[in-house]
C-alpha cells in the first residue's frame, strides 16, 4: 500500500539556520502530497501542498517540490525561527476515496 | 467560526466506561475521518464517511462505532474503554482528494 517515510527526529536548529525536513513516499499513480505542521497542544494545519509532478508548494517561507523521479518531497525554509518549533508531517492522498497517509511526523526545536 | 470542531477537548474517564466524542463540520465537505494519534505522534486513521455512508473502517477494535446521523456530523462512540484507547482522537473533513484535510483540534483522551 502507499506509504511515506520522513527522516526521524527530533530536529534541533538555531535561529536563522536552514532547515531541511526528507520526506519519500512510495505510491501507486499520482498522488497528491502535502506537509502539515503540529504546534504544542494543537491540531493539524495545512503547511503546503503539491498535487503534480514538479510543481512546488510554498506558504510562510517554507517550501517543497514534488519529484516524482526521486519520490520526493523534502520541506526547506531558508532561515528559521523559533515560532517554526512543531512537529511537521509529511503526507499522501491517492485518488477517490482513499485516506490521507502520514509520515511518523519530525519534531523541530528551534532555539535563540 | 470555527471549520471542523470537536467536543470535548480533554475527557478523563475509568476503565470500563462508554463515552461519546462529537465533531461537526461547517465546511460543506462530503467526507470525514476519525485519525488516532498516540503518544509518539503517529497518526492513524480509523474511520471515513462520505454522504454518511461508511467507506473506510480500518482495523480498530468493534469497540469503536462510528455514527454520522448528517454529513456535517461523524460522532465516535466508544465502549468499555481501556487504558491502550488513552491517546488523542482527530476529526477531519474533505472534499476534493486533492485539496488534502481540514482537522479539528483534536481531543485528548485519557482513561485511568
Amino acid at each position: 500500500g502507499d506509504s511515506v517515510t520522513q527522516m526521524e527526529g527530533p530536529v534541533t536548529l538555531s535561529e536563522e539556520a536552514f532547515l531541511t525536513i526528507n520526506c519519500t513516499y512510495t505510491a501507486t499513480g499520482y498522488p497528491s502530497l502535502f506537509w502539515y505542521v503540529q504546534y504544542p497542544g494543537e491540531g493539524l494545519q495545512l503547511l503546503l501542498k503539491a498535487t503534480k509532478a514538479d510543481d512546488k508548494g510554498s506558504n510562510k517561507g517554507f517550501e517543497a517540490t514534488y519529484r516524482k523521479e526521486t519520490t520526493s518531497f523534502h520541506l526547506e525554509k531558508g532561515s528559521v525561527q523559533v515560532s517554526d518549533s512543531a512537529v511537521y508531517f509529511c503526507a499522501l492522498r491517492n485518488s477517490g476515496n482513499t485516506p490521507l497517509v502520514f509520515g511518523k511526523g519530525t519534531r523541530l526545536s528551534v532555539i535563540a | 467560526d470555527t471549520a471542523v470542531s470537536q467536543t470535548p477537548k480533554y475527557l478523563v474517564t475509568q476503565m470500563g466506561n462508554d463515552k461519546s466524542i462529537k465533531c461537526e463540520q461547517n465546511l460543506g465537505h462530503d467526507t470525514m475521518y476519525w485519525y488516532k494519534q498516540d503518544s509518539k505522534k503517529f497518526l492513524k486513521i480509523m474511520f471515513s464517511y462520505n454522504n454518511k455512508e461508511l467507506i473506510i473502517n480500518e482495523t480498530v477494535p468493534n469497540r469503536f462505532s462510528p455514527k454520522s446521523p448528517d454529513k456535517a456530523h461523524l460522532n465516535l462512540h466508544i465502549n468499555s474503554l481501556e487504558l491502550g484507547d488513552s491517546a488523542v482522537y482527530f476529526c477531519a473533513s474533505s472534499q476534493d482528494w486533492r485539496w488534502g484535510y481540514t482537522f479539528g483540534s483534536g481531543t485528548r483522551l485519557t482513561v485511568v
